[in-house]
């Protein structure tokens, strides 16, 4: 069974730092692209960051671009995301996501984790 | 960046009914368009893909249509368990965007 549990979440100021992990189980994690999406309070969905099989790629939306960083250990099975210069407007559930094998769509999606950005 | 309109924002059914939710893409994707349910509290769960591709496990009552730039999920008889939000989103280029979602709830 594909499982992704996300950890790391919590509550930050703004300008702060932090960072979200994700375990991966039930697959092989090496074999798919992983992503992170977020879901501000009571709004829609929105993509945040996509890293390649190895890591060697990665992609981002201008939102986060220079803020987040995503990255992977594929020993550990791991997703992470980085995130710097924390705003407000980062505030959200942040949810891992399995990138499909030939699809651009996320298969698995984690529970969440909370992030708060307030002073 | 490619924008997806979707519509209504949110929907009020009976049980049994036809339910339509259509999202229109701004430009050219192709068949590079799917769709999502969330159930309330929960994750969002894959149920479409490639416009018209039932994920694996996902009732035959869902079904995904394309005309042109305009895409719609039909749920054929509603059910009390798909009450939620979809979403439709653009797999066509970065960066992936989702449409604004619609609140599904039971007549």
């Amino acid at each position: 069974e594909v499982q992704l549990v996300e950890s790391g979440g919590g509550l930050v100021q703004p300008g702060r730092s932090l960072k979200l992990s994700c375990a991966a189980s039930g697959f092989t994690f090496s074999n798919y692209y992983m992503a992170w999406v977020r879901q501000a309070p009571k709004k829609g969905l929105e993509w945040v960051a996509t890293i390649s099989t190895s890591g060697s790629r990665t992609y981002y939306p201008d939102s986060v671009k220079g803020r987040f960083t995503i990255s992977r250990d594929n020993a550990k099975s791991s997703l992470y995301l980085q995130m710097n210069s924390l705003k407000s407007e980062d505030t959200a559930t942040y949810y891992c996501a399995r990138r499909a094998a030939n699809w651009v769509v996320f298969d698995y999606w984690g529970q969440g984790v909370m992030v708060t950005v307030s002073s | 960046d490619i924008q997806m309109t979707q519509s209504p924002a949110s929907l009020s059914a009976s049980l049994e009914e036809i339910v339509t939710i259509t999202c229109q893409a701004s430009q050219d994707i192709g068949n590079w368009l799917a769709w999502y349910q969330q159930k309330p509290g929960k994750s969002p769960q894959l149920l479409i893909y490639d416009a018209t591709s039932l994920a694996d496990g996902v009732p035959s009552r869902f079904s995904g249509s394309r005309s042109g730039t305009q895409y719609s999920l039909k749920i054929s008889r509603l059910q009390v368990e798909d009450i939620g939000s979809y979403y439709c989103q653009q797999a066509h280029s970065n960066p992936l965007t989702f449409g604004s979602g619609t609140k599904l709830e039971i007549k």
